[in-house]
């Protein structure tokens, strides 16, 4: 059973870095084509796709964001980490860290973590 | 970029009722990579629909999935109270690797 858990600060001020935590299991992000990712839900851009990592350490993000975001994952390969720099009211909302399924021709993600909600605030 | 528009941004119906939501692309893409999710209010978003038309592991039946090009819709046969809840339309691929459509809402009537 895959199941994802998201932890992290529920309040940061403006110009401080997030940093989340995505505790897994039920998988293995050793295993060919598996992914971690993180998607946020934030009142002026709905669902956002934020970045991924895959098995073989490759790392994606979204463009907008490119330059704000890490993803890394530990080497007990149980954790995946976001962070991002420069927190900004606009970026208060619920985070999702999400597993996108091994087979290459599988686009989506087939398991979500329940979210953690982060506010910027001063 | 591919840009998601959902449609209606809100739908009322009653159980027993049949749903169709839209998600419309931009422009067009080759590829069948749209899923759909349905999300309750403090719970964990959930797969219903991969690859068009796909329905995910324990996805009812009463869930569809069909379209192609620029137009992508999710019907749901027959309404159960359960079902009332926000649902996404998503794409891959592009330079924004993962994008999402805003949400339509399905609410009681």
């Amino acid at each position: 059973q895959i199941t994802l858990k998201e932890s992290g600060p529920t309040l940061v001020k403006p110009t401080q870095t997030l940093t989340l935590t995505c505790t897994f299991s039920g998988f293995s992000l050793s295993t060919p084509g598996v992914g971690v990712g993180w998607v946020r839900q934030t009142p002026g851009k709905a669902m956002e796709w934020l970045a991924l990592i895959y098995w073989d350490d490759d790392k994606r993000y979204t463009p907008s964001l490119k330059n704000r975001l890490t993803i890394t994952k530990d080497t007990s390969e149980t954790q995946v980490v976001l962070r991002m720099t420069n927190m900004d009211p606009v970026d208060t909302g619920a985070y999702y860290c999400v597993h996108r399924p091994a087979v290459a021709t599988l686009k989506h993600f087939d398991y979500w973590g329940q979210g953690t909600l982060v506010a910027v605030s001063s | 970029e591919i840009v998601l528009t959902q449609s209606p941004g809100t739908l009322s119906l009653s159980p027993g009722e049949r749903a169709t939501l839209s998600c419309r692309a931009s422009h067009s893409f080759r590829n069948s990579y749209i899923a759909w999710y349905q999300h309750k209010p403090g719970q964990a978003p959930s797969l219903l629909i991969y690859d068009t038309s796909s329905r995910a592991a324990g996805t009812p039946a009463r869930f569809s999935g069909s379209g192609s090009g620029t137009d992508f819709t999710l019907t749901i046969s027959r309404l159960e109270p359960e079902d009332f809840a926000v649902y996404y339309c998503q794409h891959y691929g592009g330079s924004i690797l993962y994008s999402f459509g805003q949400g339509t809402k399905l609410e009681v009537k």
